[in-house]
């Protein structure tokens, strides 16, 4: 139990372009999820908490504007990377918390690896 | 704000052997959880081990135990028989107790190495 889907695992894209992360609880409801990034050896920093149902709050110092989070079910978040520059390439990981086991503990979904040219 | 130190990026140990990784937060909170993940090669973070502050038995899951001086706010992981797999990353967390805050901190990482 308490596994995460991310999808995409990778993507590449061109500087301007948006590109959207998906992170899915696949046999648990997730009232909330989290978006970190890490850079390349490097601890995890958070950037925001999602919300079902509600906006997300975000880090300070991260752009809501740029980084849109959305959380329409238990099951799924969404992380929207608008105008990706190179600046934005990094390693995308999101976690979800079991809200009816009791929350402690976040499980974490594989990753999305963001390479923007 | 909290926050959380590993005081050393590399380890080595021998397979078989025995290793302790250290990792010491500060809060002014009395209740909060700390963990141990494990981040491989595959970069799928792993939760190791869980320990929850109001409990002054430290967590054991398997061959990984960890020792948590909670006046001395530290929170070492001690892993025994150590195998190749157990190669990784290791971040200490901590997560505040209070309803609504669930953040995780994280420390800056251990990387272990298991020598044949």
């Amino acid at each position: 139990g308490a596994v995460v889907s991310q999808h995409p695992s990778r993507v590449i894209c061109k500087s301007g372009t948006s590109v959207k992360i998906e992170c899915r609880s696949l046999d648990f409801q997730a009232t909330t999820m989290f978006w970190y990034r890490q850079f390349p050896k490097q601890s995890l920093m958070l950037m925001a908490t999602s919300n079902e149902g509600s906006k997300a709050t975000y880090e300070q110092g991260v752009e809501k504007d740029k980084f849109l989070i959305n959380h329409a079910s238990l099951t799924l978040s969404t992380l929207t990377v608008t105008s990706a520059h190179p600046e934005d390439s990094s390693f995308y990981i999101c976690s979800a918390r079991d809200r009816l086991a009791g929350g402690q503990t976040q499980y974490f979904g594989p990753g999305t690896r963001l390479l923007v040219l | 704000a909290q926050t959380v130190t590993q005081s050393q990026p590399e380890m080595s140990v021998q397979e078989a052997e025995t290793v302790t990784l250290s990792c010491t937060y500060d809060t002014s909170e009395s209740d909060y959880y700390l963990f141990w993940y494990k981040q491989p090669p595959s970069r799928q973070m792993i939760l190791v081990i869980r320990q929850e502050a109001y409990k002054q038995q430290n967590a054991t899951e398997n061959r990984f135990s960890v020792n948590f001086q909670k006046a001395a706010k530290s929170f070492s992981l001690k892993i025994s028989d150590s195998q190749l797999g157990d190669a990784a990353m290791y971040f200490c967390a901590y997560r505040s107790a209070d309803f609504g805050n669930e953040k995780l901190t994280f420390g800056t990482g251990t990387r272990l190495t298991i020598i044949p």
